[in-house]
Formats: structure tokens, sequence, C-alpha cells
């Protein structure tokens, strides 16, 4: 059983350029939910999507959107790229009829020069 | 969701348990108390979590003390590989909330051959 994997692991992007990032959730998982780590901080909540439409969002400008298909998987996309947008972007995929446990992949780095 | 203390680092000996203290004092009734590690560089890692009773599992105990104000991870016998970045979190698991974890500075255990 394949848990949450996400890609690129990682990618180098230049200031302005847009990035989307992928990710497939743990089978049987329905709740996609996106994180940024920042070298030294703790994950910080992007959003989060269920049924195809974004149900929770963090305190993030709008250049970050995402996405939910009809298989679950998700992406998210960041527009406009800053500097301070280099990170660690974590997905993490769980379902309330599988239990409250929260599993998160391994991440994708992200490098913007 | 409730804030969680931890203190900033520990050490532990190889072989010996490590008990890893949280404070979460403005829990609410509905609250879980979940533990995550991080490895350097790789996502989080799902250890444990809890509502009232003491929970065991096959990496890890936990034990909330009976106001909830405060639990306990152990780690019955510590190897090198538990050194990482222990993070316990308060989350409204299947309420509102559902799938947002809220990710403190978490508590650097290092262990010692």
């Amino acid at each position: 059983d394949a848990g949450v994997t996400q890609s690129p692991t990682h990618l180098i992007k230049t200031r302005g350029q847009q990035v989307t990032l992928r990710c497939s959730p743990k089978s049987g998982h329905d709740t996609v939910s996106w994180y940024q780590q920042a070298l030294g901080q703790g994950p910080q909540f992007i959003f989060q999507y269920y049924e195809e439409e974004e149900r929770q969002r963090g305190n993030f400008p709008d250049r970050f959107s995402g996405h939910q298909f009809p298989n679950y998987s998700s992406e998210l996309n960041v527009n406009a790229l800053l500097l301070g947008d280099s990170a660690l972007y974590l997905c993490a995929s769980s379902s309330l009829e599988s239990g409250n446990t929260i599993y998160f992949g391994e991440g994708s780095w992200l490098t913007v020069v | 969701d409730a804030k969680t203390t931890q203190p900033t680092s520990m050490d532990c000996a190889e072989g010996r348990a490590a008990n890893l203290p949280c404070n979460h004092s403005t829990i609410s009734g509905n609250e879980y108390v979940y533990w995550y590690r991080q490895i350097h560089s790789q996502g989080p890692q799902y250890i444990i979590h809890g509502l009232k009773n003491n929970e065991t599992n096959e990496m890890a105990s936990l034990i909330i003390t009976e106001d909830r104000k405060s639990s306990t991870l152990i780690l019955p016998h510590a190897t090198l590989r538990d050194t990482a970045v222990y993070y316990c979190i308060v989350s409204n698991a299947g309420g509102t909330s559902y799938g947002k974890l809220t990710f403190g500075q978490g508590t650097i255990l290092t262990v010692h051959p």
C-alpha cells in the first residue's frame, strides 16, 4: 500500500515564475492538505481539499492555489514566485472514514533563485 | 486549536526510555493530542494520537493526564534513528478543523550512543 507520494522531489525556479506540485494521497483517503515548511520552522497549513473543493485555508496569499481531481490526487500551484517561497512543500492525506490519522508525504523541495 | 508547549531540546542515551513532555492546558473536550516526528529533510512521520486514554502502538506510548492538560510521549528503547524533531499537536479531529494541524517548534531529541 503506497503512502502519500509527491512529485517532483526537488526543483529550482526563477523569481516570477509559476510552479505546480503534485500529490497522490494514501489509498482510501479523500482529503488532501498542503503545508509549507521554511528552513528551521514547523510546517504551516496552506489549504485543504475535499470533494474537489477547497474546504479550509490558512494565512497564505491568493498566489497559492490548488486543485483536487476526481481520483483525489491534488496539485498545488504557486504564481509569481518570490524568494521567500523557497521551502519544503508537504502534502498530507486523511479520511474521516479511515480514522483520524493524517499521513504526510516526503515533500517537494522548492528553491526560488 | 489549543496551543502546546514543549521543551526546545532533550537528550537520551541509546537503549534508555525517552520521555517527551507536552503541555496543552487550554485543550478542549473534543481535541485530540497527536505526536509526529520529523527526521531531517523528510516529511513528518505519524507516531500516535489519543483523546483521553493512554495509548500504545509499536512505536511509542502516549500518557495523557487525567485533566488532559499535559501528556508524555514515551519511546521505550531509544535508538540513534530516533533522533528527530518531535511535535506535539492538539487538533479537533473530525470537527471544523479536521485535517488541519498547527505545528509549533517541537522538541529536538538527540539520542547518544
